[in-house]
């Protein structure tokens, strides 16, 4: 069974441009769940979604942030307009049931010029 | 919501048994403890899950004391390949929003040594 695909796997931008995450969750899993990853500040909950709902988007940093839901298999998060301060690893997760065990992508590796 | 504390980064050498000792003094009482590991480049990935006591599986053992404001991560025979960060996670219901924990703050690095 295929694990939690997100794409793209890097992403090089300049600051002002649109950015979209991609994230394809476990086939029956209804938690999804996007984190970012930093040096300075460790692995960060942005934001997640139950059944495709967004349940809580306290952890996103600011309206430039987005996410979507759109159905079971699938997920975006966009950022836009993007600065550098968003260079990060962004993971894409998700699990069955809850608390459940979380099942993490390779995550997306943002670098903002 | 229960914060987690765990050391920064520990030391080890190759063939020795690994404890790794979470904080969490405002666990409630619906709350599991769950470890992960991360190698870098990758996402954290599972290891092992508990309520309270004693639970095992075939990569690592948990404990758990009756207070529950702790846990223990024990990594038996360690080897290089067990260098990564790992994670204690408090994690409860989080079917509804603010009753979640889910944080995973910086976790400990652990360095095997040869």
């Amino acid at each position: 069974d295929a694990g939690v695909i997100q794409s793209p796997r890097h992403e090089v931008t300049e600051m002002g441009q649109e950015v979209t995450l991609r994230c394809k969750p476990i086939s029956g899993h209804d938690y999804l769940f996007w984190y970012r990853q930093t040096m300075m500040r460790g692995l960060e909950l942005l934001i997640y979604f139950n059944n495709n709902v967004p349940i809580d988007d306290s952890g996103m940093p600011e309206d430039r942030f987005s996410a979507k839901m759109p159905n079971a298999s699938f997920s975006t998060l966009k950022i836009q307009p993007s600065e550098p301060r968003d260079s990060a690893v962004y993971f894409c997760a998700s699990s069955f049931g809850s608390p459940g065990e979380l099942f993490f992508g390779e995550g997306s590796r943002l670098t903002v010029l | 919501l229960a914060k987690t504390t765990q050391p920064i980064s520990m030391d080890s050498y190759e063939g020795q048994e690994v404890n790794i000792t979470c904080s969490h003094n405002n666990i409630a009482t619906n709350d599991y403890i769950t470890w992960y590991q991360q190698f870098p480049s990758q996402g954290p990935r599972f290891i092992i899950q508990g309520y309270k006591t004693k639970v095992t599986n075939e990569v690592a053992s948990l404990f758990i004391p009756a207070d529950r404001k702790s846990s223990t991560l024990s990594l038996p025979r360690v080897s290089l390949s067990d260098t990564a960060v790992y994670y204690c996670l408090v994690d409860g219901d989080y079917s509804g929003a603010g009753s979640y924990q889910l944080t995973f703050g910086k976790g400990t690095k652990l360095s095997v040594i040869p």
